[in-house]
C-alpha cells in the first residue's frame, strides 16, 4: 500500500535551517510529481513547493521562495524539503503529498516549530 | 495566483444533507479537489476533478461544479463526517496549488 512517511522535524532557532525527508513505499515514486503542504497550528492547508516526477521542474509558494529548497532521490524513493533562513511564521505541520494537480495520498506530517 | 474562498463553519443535524461551497474566479477553468481533515489526522481527499469519488470514499459523498462555484455535498451526514474540509485547486499545469480557507463541519 502507498505509505510516505515525514520526518526531520523538530525545534530550531530563528534564522538556523532544516531538512525534511519524506520516504516514499508502495508506489513507483519515480512516476508521481510531490509537493509539501504545511499548517500552521489552528490554521489552515498552505501549499508549499511541488517537484515533477524527474525533478525537472520545481516551484515554491511567494512566503517561502529564495528560503526552501525541494529536491528528490528517485533512487532511494525519498522527496526532501531544504529549508534555510527559518522564520516563526514557518512553524507548522510539514505534509508531504503525492500527486500533480491534486494530493491523492498525504503522510502523517512532521512538526516543524521556530523560536528563539 | 487566486483565492478560494470557503464559509467558515457548517452545521447539520445527523442524517440531513451538508452542503459545502466554494467560489474562485479560476475554477471554471480549472477541477476542484476536496479533502476530509480530522483533528491530529492528515488530509483524505474525499472528491477529485469536481465530482468524482476516489475508491473507499463512501457514496454519501459527492461534488459538483457550476460557474465559479463547486460544492461538496454530503447526503445522510453522520457523526463520523463531523471534520474540517478543504478545496483546492491547481494552475493548468500543475505548479502550484492553492487551497480555500477550510469549512468546519459540526454534526448537531
Amino acid at each position: 500500500q502507498v505509505q510516505l512517511v515525514e520526518s526531520g522535524g523538530g525545534v530550531v532557532q530563528p534564522g538556523r535551517s532544516l531538512r525534511l525527508s519524506c520516504a516514499a513505499s508502495g508506489f513507483s515514486f519515480s512516476s508521481y510529481g510531490m509537493n509539501w503542504v504545511r499548517q500552521a497550528p489552528g490554521k489552515g492547508l498552505e501549499w508549499v513547493s511541488v517537484i515533477w516526477y524527474d525533478g525537472s521542474n520545481k516551484n515554491y509558494a511567494d512566503s517561502v521562495k529564495g528560503r526552501f529548497t525541494i529536491s528528490r532521490d528517485n533512487s532511494k524513493n525519498t522527496l526532501y524539503l531544504q529549508m534555510n533562513s527559518l522564520r516563526a511564521e514557518d512553524t507548522a505541520v510539514y505534509y508531504c503529498a503525492r500527486g500533480g494537480q491534486a494530493g491523492d495520498f498525504w503522510g502523517q506530517g512532521t512538526l516543524v516549530t521556530v523560536t528563539s | 495566483s487566486y483565492e478560494l474562498t470557503q464559509p467558515p463553519s457548517v452545521s447539520v443535524s445527523p442524517g440531513q444533507t451538508a452542503r459545502i461551497t466554494c467560489s474562485g474566479d479560476a475554477l471554471p477553468k480549472q477541477y476542484a479537489y476536496w479533502y476530509q481533515q480530522k483533528p491530529g489526522q492528515a488530509p483524505v481527499l474525499v472528491i477529485y476533478k469536481d465530482f468524482e469519488r476516489p475508491s473507499g470514499i463512501p457514496e454519501r459523498f459527492s461534488g459538483s461544479s457550476s460557474g465559479t462555484t463547486v460544492t461538496l455535498t454530503i447526503s445522510g451526514v453522520q457523526a463520523e463526517d463531523e471534520a474540517d474540509y478543504y478545496c483546492q485547486s491547481a494552475d493548468s499545469s500543475g505548479s502550484y496549488w492553492m487551497f480555500g480557507g477550510g469549512t468546519k463541519l459540526t454534526v448537531l
